[in-house]
């Protein structure tokens, strides 16, 4: 099992509802991490996981809430979002921690999840 | 924080045509990354080449990490291989991948 998955695929939700984003990886990867991705911008990180504890927080504001349960699961939970928070969010993984050389340091994308705030 | 610029932002194509794209980042890295993302937005690994040079089919790769750019080769374009691309770079005593802008590839029939 080579690959990240990521449900739901699409999400809609109403500003004060509550959702979560859920990304998996089977592939004994060490660290998870979420992205959000508007239109036409690049990735931007929002949060880094290392051997399941929180290492990086961008800033990201407290109505995105990242878990990690386990080795191979990340999820996002979301509460009241605004419009503006409407993006592909990307799950990613990576087999090592820290300051690797080689293919320990390479990220792996999932498909993503589109969610539109209304 | 290292910067990533890429090259050109644009490029249209006709279906056969050789292509080059180019990367260049602003400090020493010991990740670069180069993706393909498709319409439905899925971020392909196409190279990981933080130095050297990698073949894929039709698709290579080169970085010189001393000059700090990497350059994306595309030849006999289809039109399969639209989409953005993205260079990703991470500085050695970094921790985070930093993206560029991307370039934004049509290949028409």
């Amino acid at each position: 099992d080579t690959e990240v998955t990521q449900t739901p695929k699409h999400l809609v939700m109403g500003m004060t509802n509550k959702k979560s984003l859920k990304c998996e990886q089977h592939m004994g990867h060490r660290a998870m991490y979420w992205y959000k991705q508007k239109a036409k911008k690049p990735p931007e990180l929002m949060f880094v996981y290392s051997y399941e504890k929180l290492s990086i927080n961008e800033s990201v504001p407290s109505r995105f809430s990242p878990e990690c349960p386990n080795s191979s699961l990340l999820n996002l939970h979301l509460h009241a979002l605004q419009p503006e928070d409407s993006a592909l969010y990307l799950c990613a993984s990576r087999p090592g921690v820290g300051l690797f050389r080689g293919a320990q340091n390479e990220q792996f994308f999932g498909p993503g999840t589109r969610l539109t705030v209304l | 924080g290292i910067q990533v610029e890429q090259s050109p932002p644009d490029l249209i194509l006709q279906e056969g045509a050789n292509s080059t794209l180019r990367c260049n980042f602003s400090d020493s890295v010991n990740n670069l990354q180069w993706f393909h993302q498709n319409p439905w937005g899925q971020l392909i690994n196409l190279f990981y080449i933080p130095s050297g040079t990698k073949q894929n089919g039709r698709l290579s790769a080169t970085t010189v990490a001393t000059e700090r750019y990497s350059l994306l080769y595309i030849s006999s374009s289809q039109t399969t291989d639209s989409g953005v691309y993205f260079c990703a770079a991470k500085e050695t005593s970094g921790s985070r991948l930093t993206f560029g802008e991307g370039t934004q590839l049509t290949v028409n029939p």
